[in-house]
C-alpha cells in the first residue's frame, strides 16, 4: 500500500512565523502535491512537482513556496503565515501518467491555525 | 480548461436505500475520472477511477460509478447504503493529454440517516 506521511496533524503557528510541512511518500512515486482544503471550496492545489528539484506552480501559490530535493519528500512553506492561511493541508502523490496511473494518494492531513 | 461539478452540496439516504452522488465534467480530450472519500479529520481516499472500457466501474466499499460521455457525467452510486457510508466525497478530473493534475470538485456530503 502507499503510505503518504505528513510530519503534524495540527500546528497552531502565530502571524508572521515561517512555518514548514513536510510530506513524505515511500513508494516511489515521481509527483507530488500539496492542496489546501477549505469548507466550501473543495481542494486547491497550490504547488507540484514532476520531479527532484523541479516545482510547478498551483492554482494558489502565492504566499507559499515548496522545497524537493529528495524524490520521497516534498516541503510545503509559508515563508510568513498570516490569518487566512488556517486552513487543512493535504499532500499527495502519484506515479508518472501512464494507462491508469493518475491516482493520486494523500497523506492524512495537517490542520494549520495560524493565530 | 478541465473542470468538474458536483450539484449537491448534501445528500441524505437512509440506511438500506440505494445511494447516487452526482458528478458532471468538462475536459478536452478523454477524460480521466476519479472518485474520492473523506472521513473527518482524514486526507483523501481513492475509491475507484474510470480511464477507458466498461462504462460502469466497480470500487472499493461497494462502491460503482456510471461514464456516460453523452451526458459528461460520473455518478457515484451503492445499492444499498450503510450508515458508515457518512462522509465527504469528491469527484475529480484529469485530462489524457499529458498533465498530471486532477481537477477536484467542491465535495458532496453524504448523510446515511439510520
Amino acid at each position: 500500500d502507499v503510505k503518504v506521511t505528513q510530519s503534524s496533524r495540527y500546528l497552531v503557528k502565530r502571524t508572521g512565523e515561517k512555518v514548514f510541512l513536510e510530506c513524505v511518500q515511500d513508494m516511489d512515486h515521481e509527483n507530488m502535491f500539496w492542496y489546501r482544503q477549505d469548507p466550501g471550496l473543495g481542494l486547491r492545489l497550490i504547488y507540484f512537482s514532476y520531479d527532484v528539484k523541479m516545482k510547478e506552480k498551483g492554482d494558489i501559490p502565492e504566499g507559499y513556496s515548496v522545497s524537493r530535493e529528495k524524490k520521497e519528500r516534498f516541503s510545503l512553506i509559508l515563508e510568513s503565515a498570516s490569518t487566512n492561511q488556517t486552513s487543512m493541508y493535504l499532500c499527495a502523490s502519484s506515479l508518472k501518467p501512464g494507462p491508469g496511473s493518475r491516482e493520486q494518494y494523500f497523506g492524512p492531513g495537517t490542520r494549520l491555525t495560524v493565530t | 480548461a478541465q473542470s468538474v461539478a458536483q450539484p449537491e452540496d448534501q445528500v441524505n439516504v437512509a440506511e438500506g436505500n440505494p445511494l447516487t452522488v452526482k458528478c458532471t465534467y468538462s475536459v478536452s480530450g478523454n477524460p480521466y475520472l476519479f472518485w474520492y472519500v473523506q472521513y473527518p479529520n482524514r486526507g483523501l481516499q481513492f475509491l475507484l477511477k474510470y480511464i477507458t472500457g466498461d462504462n460502469l466501474v466497480k470500487g472499493s466499499y461497494g462502491f460503482e460509478a456510471e461514464f456516460n460521455k453523452s451526458q459528461t457525467s460520473f455518478h457515484l452510486k451503492k445499492p444499498s447504503a450503510l450508515v458508515s457510508d457518512s462522509a465527504l466525497y469528491f469527484c475529480a478530473v484529469s485530462s489524457g493529454e499529458g498533465d498530471d493534475k486532477i481537477i477536484f470538485g467542491k465535495g458532496t456530503r453524504l448523510h446515511i440517516l439510520p
